[in-house]
């Protein structure tokens, strides 16, 4: 069964650090999300993105972050400076069957 | 905007109790609806959904209905087990947009 797969499974950082978590989607899928789970908490939408481009953000996500998609696989996202507030856990999804699939999550810890 | 509301947990039950975990929500148009479960460590997994009023999602014995009229899509299930602990996430997708908007979760204890 195809499934999201996610890289790092757990990344520990210092405070002002980059941090690129990685994601391949589904292959046929088009659109592609992040989210954030902070301590088990709410399930919060970072972002979506469709065509080479966001295709909509929230208010989590600011200048520090950005996503791309490199190559026809690979879908980051990157945390340019990272703050104690960024850890979480970091989840991509892609869209399919107008269901979201979930990988399995990236923990990140910022020292 | 739009929202989802949902119990707030945590739910413990003994084995073979009813469940039901109620989920409102607020949007405009025609939403879909879902229910995400997280098991310890893991990431989220769909569970059941319903993409019009009065479809019944169903699967592992859980089951929800779209309720239009109260803008409601409660899970149930007759008889929990063990296995069933778990963050259970009430979920939409707005019909004019591509995101998903989740519920705060409610995290269910099921005792032997």
């Amino acid at each position: 069964e195809p499934e999201v797969t996610q890289t790092p499974s757990h990344q520990v950082t210092q405070m002002g650090q980059e941090v690129i978590l990685r994601c391949v989607p589904i292959s046929n899928h088009l659109y592609f999300y992040w989210y954030r789970q902070i301590l088990g908490q709410k399930v919060e939408f970072l972002v979506s993105f469709y065509n080479n481009e966001i295709s909509e953000k929230s208010e989590i996500f600011d200048d520090q972050f950005s996503v791309e998609r490199p190559d026809g696989s690979n879908f980051t996202l990157k945390i340019r400076s990272t703050k104690l507030e960024d850890s979480a856990m970091y989840f991509c999804a892609s869209r399919g069957d107008g269901e979201l699939f979930f990988g399995e999550g990236s923990r990140l810890t910022v020292l | 905007g739009d929202s989802v509301t949902q119990m707030e947990g945590p739910v413990t039950l003994s084995e073979e109790a009813f469940l039901t975990i109620n989920c409102t929500y607020t949007a405009t148009g025609y939403p879909s609806l879902f229910w995400y479960v997280q098991y310890p460590g893991e990431g989220l997994q769909l569970l059941l959904k319903a993409t019009k009023a009065d479809d019944k999602g169903s699967n592992k014995g859980f089951e929800a209905t779209y309720r239009k009229e109260t803008t409601s899509f409660h899970l149930e299930k007759g008889s929990v087990q063990v296995s069933d602990s778990a963050v259970y996430f009430c979920a939409l997708s707005p019909d004019y947009g591509q995101n998903f908007v989740f519920g705060p979760g409610t995290r269910l204890s099921v005792l032997p």
